[in-house]
Formats: C-alpha cells, structure tokens, sequence
C-alpha cells in the first residue's frame, strides 16, 4: 500500500528565502506525481505534475524534481514571498494508474 | 474553461442530521472523485465516478454515505445520519481520465461543522 510523507510539517521562513519541501512515497513504481497548493479553507490548486519518466517540471518561482528510485520529490521555491504562505501537499498515483494518494502537507509560512 | 463547481461553501449541522453536497465538474471530464479531507491531513477518495458508473467506493463509509452520478455529469454526495467525526472539507475532483494517469482539478471544496 503506498505511503506519501512530507518533511517539514511546518515550515516559517523570512520572505525572499529560498527554501524546499520533501515529499517522500513508498512504492517506487509510480506513473506521476502531482504537487498542490491549499489555502486555509480552499480547495487544492495544481502547481506542477510530473510524469515518471521526467526528472523535474518548472513553473516561475517553482521547480519540483522526481528521484523514483529513492522514492523522492522536493519542490523548490525561489525568492519566497509572503503570498506563497499556504499548505503545499505532493499526492502519487500508482504504475498502473492507481489513483492519487496525498500526503498530510507542509503548512509555510513566508515572513515579511 | 470554468472549473470544477461546488456548494455549499460551508454547512454546520448537528449531529444526526443529514447534508448533501453538489458538485459539477470541468465539462468533458469523465471521471469524478469525492474525497475528505480532515483538519492536519491529506485529501482521502471517499468515491470515484466514471462517465455515471462508480469505479471505487472501497473507503466510503456506506451506512451513512452514499453518491451518485447522474447522467454522468453533476454528482451528489450525501450524509444520512451525520456524526461528529465527519466534520472535514469534502472536496470534488475532476479528470479527463481516470486513474492517476491525467493530473486532479480541484473544486474550492465544502467545509462541513458537525456539531
């Protein structure tokens, strides 16, 4: 049965760090891996999905890489902001096409 | 294109009670999830629709869930008797396709107060 972790539960930061967030699964036979972010009260907004066969997807500020084999991904954020404060969750869906399992989030918190 | 469409925002009963919750997803989107989402944790599927055919129920608690989807468009998810740990964000999912495969659009999802 997959299991996602993500390191740190919590994360504050000065704003204009940069900083990364650890997601880790435990079934290394995955099809891809979908980051999000969630607002207090909101629903979950995609930020980057990377299919198994690449290593890493860019959007601005965001870079999310993919390490299948050690059953890693880290999304890296540039220049953090005090509007980039928010819950961001990895979730993985399954070689076959298993539907995603989410992890319990980093809860961020940028610093003005 | 619009999004995925959900209501209410938000809903406080009492406990014993019965909620519903609607959900219209992104037009085209064949496949529908409905997951649960409780305070410090990661989104759990309660159901995944196909077209109007349900493809996994496994972890939707059915004596007092049920969901469906007709005509393989909106979906209704309904609690019938509530009770206090069901208090959560119930959030609805869309995708092309089903599975894994395609990535999820969310919906802004309800937030549900048993009380």
């Amino acid at each position: 049965k997959q299991e996602v972790t993500q390191i740190p539960a919590a994360l504050s930061v000065p704003e204009g760090e940069n900083l990364v967030l650890n997601c880790s699964f435990t079934d290394s036979a995955i099809y891809n891996l979908q980051w999000f972010r969630q607002d207090p009260g909101k629903g979950l907004t995609s930020l980057l999905l990377i299919q198994s066969s690449q290593r890493e997807q860019t959007s601005g500020r965001l870079n999310a890489s993919l390490d299948k084999s050690s059953g890693r991904s880290t999304l890296y954020i540039a220049a953090s902001q005090p509007g980039d404060s928010a819950t961001y969750l990895c979730a993985v869906s399954g070689n076959y096409g298993q539907n995603f399992v989410f992890g319990p989030g980093t809860r961020l918190s940028v610093l003005p | 294109e619009a999004g995925v469409a959900q209501s209410p925002r938000y809903k406080i009963i009492e406990k014993r009670q019965s909620v519903a919750f609607w959900c219209n997803p992104i037009s085209g989107h064949a496949t529908l999830y409905w997951y649960q989402q409780i305070l410090g944790q990661g989104p759990k599927l309660l159901i995944q629709f196909q077209n109007n055919g349900v493809v996994d129920d496994s972890q939707l608690p059915k004596d007092r869930f049920s969901a469906e989807r007709l005509k393989g468009v909106d979906s209704t998810l309904k609690i019938q008797p509530a009770k206090l740990e069901d208090s959560a964000v119930y959030l609805c999912a869309s995708s092309s396709r089903g599975g894994g495969r395609y990535g999820y659009t969310f919906g802004s999802g309800t937030r549900l107060t048993v009380v």
